[in-house]
């Protein structure tokens, strides 16, 4: 069972609004990922990050941001959503195993 | 460009059948390829990870195959069972790419009583 956890799992807001997603893990990984995945369809990365104070962007273009202050959090931030972010947004971290925590899914209205 | 294919799409079968799942990947040089299990709404789940030297390897009722030199990996699924209905995501890892992980698009497994 992998330590690694997100909150809030479910998030409805208002265009314009700014919100943060949380992750955490108590596995003492380096390296963390945030992943973006509409329904039905596959992962793509949009930031990672492989200890404190290192973070890169991804592969997929994301207006998001992240930090890395402790090893043990990587929240992702959006300073005003809009119905184009919504998703399911997966944290990840990593030492040789990946593991994924359980997904928010954003709905912006 | 570094890529990972799966088949099918999407597959039904009876409760209690046996079904393959196929990946091909373009990754080079490689490192290792994941197999992971996402239900609906969840974070996926590591079922199999296999490096270069590795041919099989399983997991319970999952049985992970991997060639090397055609590149290609299957997921094997024994006697399957209703709560095997999920999207089954082939990853692979190249040596340059320590931080980033090759994800394909999945076969979405539905297995039916």
């Amino acid at each position: 069972e992998a330590d690694i956890y997100q909150t809030p799992r479910y998030l409805v807001i208002g265009t314009g609004k700014k919100i943060t997603l949380e992750c955490s893990q108590t596995m003492g990984h380096d390296k963390m990922y945030w992943y973006q995945q509409d329904p039905g369809m596959e992962l793509h990365l949009i930031h990672y990050s492989y200890g404190v104070n290192s973070t890169e962007k991804g592969d997929l273009s994301s207006e998001s941001t992240v930090s890395r202050i402790r090893t043990e959090h990587f929240p992702l931030t959006l300073e005003s959503a809009r119905p184009s972010h919504t998703s399911q947004y997966l944290c990840a971290s990593r030492a040789h195993e990946q593991y994924f925590g359980p997904g928010t899914r954003l709905t912006v209205t | 460009k570094n890529q990972v294919e799966q088949s099918p799409q999407s597959l039904i079968i009876l409760e209690g059948k046996n079904c393959t799942l196929q990946c091909n990947y373009t990754v080079s040089p490689f490192s290792n390829l994941r197999w992971y299990k996402q239900d609906t709404g969840r974070g996926p789940v590591s079922l199999t990870i296999m490096t270069f030297s590795e041919n099989t390897k399983s997991n319970g009722r999952y049985t992970a195959t991997l060639d090397a030199d055609t590149k290609q990996s299957s997921l094997h699924i024994t006697a399957s069972q209703l709560s095997d209905s999920a999207s089954y995501i082939c990853v692979v890892s190249g040596v340059d790419s320590s931080y980033k992980l090759i994800f394909g698009s999945g076969t979405r497994l539905l297995v039916r009583p």
